[in-house]
């Protein structure tokens, strides 16, 4: 089954202990993102990778670092959480063939939701 | 890329049409514009893409107006499980150096029965 899985899925924690947040896609995507939802506003990018070793920041990056070692996952890092990065975290994926908007589609995976106290 | 502006929420009852309206004034000559659907807790799933005039699938309709500088979704006969916040996000049809893609806050969707 074609996916985009998202560990951990809920994650309480406290300011300033390092945390991972992982996202693994099966379906060989080039783009891979990461967005953080908070009410009222939207879905914000963090930050995005259109291929191995190629990440770019996005409209939110401060307080995030993310990796592209591997074409599959996309980890998205928080080296000291502090409490506004409580929020509901999205990775999502999208095939870039044939120009990035052609594709029409960005799958996402099923959310992580943070706390940090 | 392209801002977009949609209303915050829209309340309809079941067997109803609702039509959305997104307005992009700035939209390039190569941006797509895209629909996408989000329930409570879930990722935002696509509903549906064009460039131009009018597309249907068979979960919705887009209309788009030869200026390009607003999109129309338009839910037929809706149910209390299309009952979700909606997405316009625009982007462009060439690859390049820029894919930034922040949705902004959507439409907030309220069928009742």
């Amino acid at each position: 089954e074609a996916q985009v899985t998202q560990n951990p899925r809920y994650l309480i924690t406290v300011t300033g202990k390092k945390l991972t947040v992982t996202c693994s896609q099966n379906m060989n995507h080039e783009y891979m993102s990461w967005y953080r939802q908070d009410p009222g506003l939207g879905l914000r990018q963090i930050y995005y990778s259109m291929n191995v070793e190629v990440t770019d920041k996005g409209d939110v990056p401060e307080g995030y670092k993310v990796s592209r070692k591997e074409k599959r996952n996309f980890p998205l890092i928080l080296e000291s959480p502090s409490p506004n990065q409580t929020s509901l975290y999205f990775c999502a994926s999208s095939p870039l063939a044939g120009g990035f908007a052609n594709t029409g589609e960005l799958f996402f995976g099923e959310g992580s939701r943070l706390t940090v106290l | 890329l392209a801002k977009t502006t949609q209303p915050i929420s829209m309340d309809s009852y079941e067997g109803q049409e609702v039509n959305i309206t997104c307005s992009h004034n700035n939209i390039a000559t190569n941006d797509y514009i895209t629909w996408y659907q989000q329930f409570p807790s879930q990722g935002p799933r696509f509903i549906i893409q064009g460039y131009k005039t009018k597309v249907t699938n068979e979960v919705a309709s887009l209309f788009i107006p030869a200026d390009r500088k607003s999109s129309t979704l338009s839910l037929p006969r809706v149910s209390l499980s299309d009952t979700a916040v909606y997405y316009c996000l625009v982007g462009d049809g060439e690859i390049s150096n820029d894919y930034k893609l922040s949705f902004g806050a959507g439409t907030t969707v309220t069928v009742r029965a």
